[in-house]
């Protein structure tokens, strides 16, 4: 079984200031790992995702996360925000079948 | 290339009642899987079919079933709805690892 923990619900974070959203996982198994951005009204979009190799992944609108296998974590992390990035971001772990999201954490960016 | 569709885009049913959403995968993906989304919570994996047969399903009751047809496209029915049954229904396609989400039915049991 695995299950997903979002420390955060919600973060409020000025303009071009960093963040970091936290995430934590357990499995018994070797899962991948993902970030999903939400929309107000909207579904779920691939911000990341881990798989293998390399424990660093960056996403094209300047997100990046690291999979620390020792502490069982998938921080996101932006080194500085917009506004544009106002909205909710769910981390997931699964394989093919199952994925496993958490509760969510709204990023409310203040200009 | 579309993406993932589904419809209705919101419903209103009577507690009771059955509902049928429907969700149209992406080309060429064989996989379809549905996820509940309540209110302020994170997404439920209900369950997920592979090449017309169920490949796996989480811990919801009979009362949720589901179809995937020959193109791939998928249906989720639910029986005898329950006031708590509202939310967001979300499907998503995939073809490997990653899933392509579609952008929900918001259903409202009164």
């Amino acid at each position: 079984a695995q299950s997903v923990t979002q420390l955060d619900s919600q973060v409020p974070v000025f303009e071009e200031a960093p963040v970091e959203l936290r995430c934590n996982y357990s499995s018994s198994v070797s899962v991948y790992l993902f970030w999903y951005v939400q929309y107000p009204n909207q579904g779920l979009q691939l911000l990341l995702k881990y798989l293998s190799g390399s424990t660093l992944v960056e996403s094209i609108n300047g997100f990046e996360a690291e999979f620390n296998k020792s502490q069982t974590s998938f921080h996101l992390r932006k080194p500085s925000v917009h506004i544009s990035d106002t909205a909710e971001y769910f981390c997931a772990a699964g394989g093919y079948q199952k994925v496993t999201f958490g509760t969510g954490t709204k990023l409310q960016v203040i200009p | 290339e579309t993406g993932v569709t589904q419809s209705p885009t919101h419903l209103i049913k009577t507690r009771g009642q059955q509902v049928t959403l429907r969700c149209s995968s992406q080309s060429g993906h064989n996989t379809v899987s549905w996820y509940q989304q309540a209110l302020g919570q994170g997404p439920q994996f209900i369950f997920q079919y592979y090449r017309e047969e169920e490949n796996g399903r989480g811990n919801f009751p009979p009362r949720f079933s589901g179809l995937q047809f020959p193109n791939y496209s998928s249906e989720l029915n639910v029986n005898a709805l329950e006031l708590d049954d509202s939310a967001l229904y979300l499907c998503a396609s995939s073809l490997g690892d990653e899933q392509y989400f579609g952008p929900g039915t918001r259903l409202t049991v009164t």
